[in-house]
């Protein structure tokens, strides 16, 4: 199993609303990610969790709140959102940094819309 | 401050031709990554170049990497017009697992 798997694929949500996306993965590895990508834009990182410890924060609002249950999971809680929080949430996976070779897996991401 | 700068971020050449995509970055880096973007799709994993004189090819796609001049580049031999995506590089480090992405290079292969 080489996939990174997202759900939903799709999300509308109001600005009172509170909804979770979802990324598992079993490929073993040990380190996962949240990126936020705009249209036409690169992604941008939001988190990082190594061994199920948050590593990174890249100073995202706390409207969005990641959690990582376990190795395979990885979740982002989502509160309050904005309208301009709309975008492709894309969640990624990576071994071990230090074998040869390692590469970031994404997944096929969460169409998010804030109405 | 980290930065990661590519260059063109967009082009348009005929089917045939070579081009050359360039990624420039700022500081000392341990990878360097290269991702295919097609509209509403996710990132697919290209190459991943660890050390400096690296050159992986895959089809019509060459990258390098050059670390002493903080270069890399993504050529396109001969395209075809399923080439046509966005294509990323990202910049990565050992020191912890931040991996930033340049802003693309859209590029559209005409028929």
């Amino acid at each position: 199993d080489t996939e990174v798997t997202q759900t939903p694929k799709h999300l509308v949500m109001g600005m009172t609303n509170k909804k979770s996306l979802k990324c598992e993965q079993h490929m073993g590895h040990r380190a996962m990610y949240w990126y936020k990508q705009k249209a036409k834009k690169p992604p941008e990182l939001m988190f990082v969790y190594s061994y199920e410890k948050l590593s990174i924060n890249e100073s995202v609002p706390s409207r969005f709140s990641p959690e990582c249950p376990n190795s395979s999971l990885l979740n982002l809680h989502l509160h309050a959102l904005q309208p301009e929080d709309s975008a492709l949430y894309l969640c990624a996976s990576s071994q071990e940094v230090v074998l040869i070779g390692e590469k970031l897996f994404f997944g096929s991401g969460t169409q998010l819309s804030v109405l | 401050e980290l930065k990661v700068e590519q260059n063109p971020l967009f082009l348009s050449m005929q089917e045939g031709k070579n081009y050359t995509i360039y990624c420039n970055y700022s500081t000392t880096s341990d990878r360097l990554y290269w991702y295919r973007q097609d509209p509403g799709k996710s990132l697919e994993s290209l190459f991943v170049l660890l050390s400096n004189g690296a050159v992986k090819q895959e089809g019509r796609l060459m990258a390098s990497l050059d670390t002493k001049a903080r270069l890399s580049t993504l050529h396109i031999t001969a395209a075809v017009h399923d080439l046509s995506a966005t294509y990323f590089c990202a910049v990565g480090w050992f020191a912890d697992d931040k991996i930033i992405f340049g802003k693309g290079t859209r590029l559209h292969i005409l028929p």
